[in-house]
């Protein structure tokens, strides 16, 4: 089956480093993303993982080890708007065929304390 | 300005009364996506469309129905609405293909079905 797990909550500390993991069971994996989704509004992309390695942007990297089914989004400098929910999602193509869907994990909420 | 946009945003409604979410999005995107958000369960994929005419189930297709006549337009039907639907929906674009593109959702439409 396809399954996708993130932990539920984070907290940390204004300035400081957070990383929130992600792992997944998919079959026909083809990239995964990150979004950020503030309470009340639409997802916001954030970052894309294909091939093993880390993706740096700012002050938001990600990670992914297709081999071991993980990722992580890792956060630095924390400020606090960056205070949302951080959702991990998987592209899964089917064989022989372009066509493929996302599938979404329940989203990790960070808090960030001054 | 490039955007996908829902309608209506807020809806209330009885069980058995037929309704249409509509989505449009400006970016000549091939892909489009119907979500639904619950607590705990995360953004769960209804059904996409790879392009016009092209559509196909995700996670929980059941007692919705969507159809692609045009490229900007992908609306989400619910032919007879149950308690079990009340949900928060997206509506997402992204360009075709397996390539790096990222998903740009809509506002949201917040469904309560009593």
């Amino acid at each position: 089956g396809q399954n996708i797990d993130q932990p539920t909550e984070m907290t940390a500390t204004e300035g400081a480093i957070v990383q929130i993991n992600c792992t997944y069971q998919t079959s026909g994996f083809n990239g995964l993303f990150w979004y950020q989704q503030h309470a009340g509004e639409a997802p916001t992309f954030l970052s894309y993982n294909v091939l093993d390695g880390l993706e740096e942007k700012g002050r938001f990297s990600s990670f992914l080890s297709r081999s071991k089914g993980y990722s992580y989004l890792l956060l630095k400098e924390l400020q606090m708007k960056d205070s949302a929910s951080y959702l991990c999602a998987v592209r899964a193509s089917r064989f022989m065929d372009s066509s493929y869907k996302l599938i979404f994990g329940s989203g990790t909420r960070l808090l960030v304390r001054p | 300005e490039a955007q996908v946009t829902q309608n209506p945003r807020y809806l209330i409604t009885v069980t058995g009364k037929k309704l249409t979410v509509t989505c449009s999005q400006n970016m000549n995107h091939e892909y489009m996506s119907w979500y639904r958000q619950d607590p705990g369960l995360g953004l769960r994929q209804i059904y996409y469309s790879m392009n016009v005419e092209v559509t196909d189930k995700g996670d929980v297709p059941e007692g919705y129905k969507v159809s692609r006549k045009e490229k900007r337009n992908f609306p989400l039907i619910l032919e007879s609405p149950s308690p079990n639907q009340t949900s928060l929906y997206f509506c997402a674009s992204s360009s075709g293909g397996t390539d790096i593109y990222e998903q740009y959702f809509g506002p949201g439409t917040r469904l309560t079905v009593t």
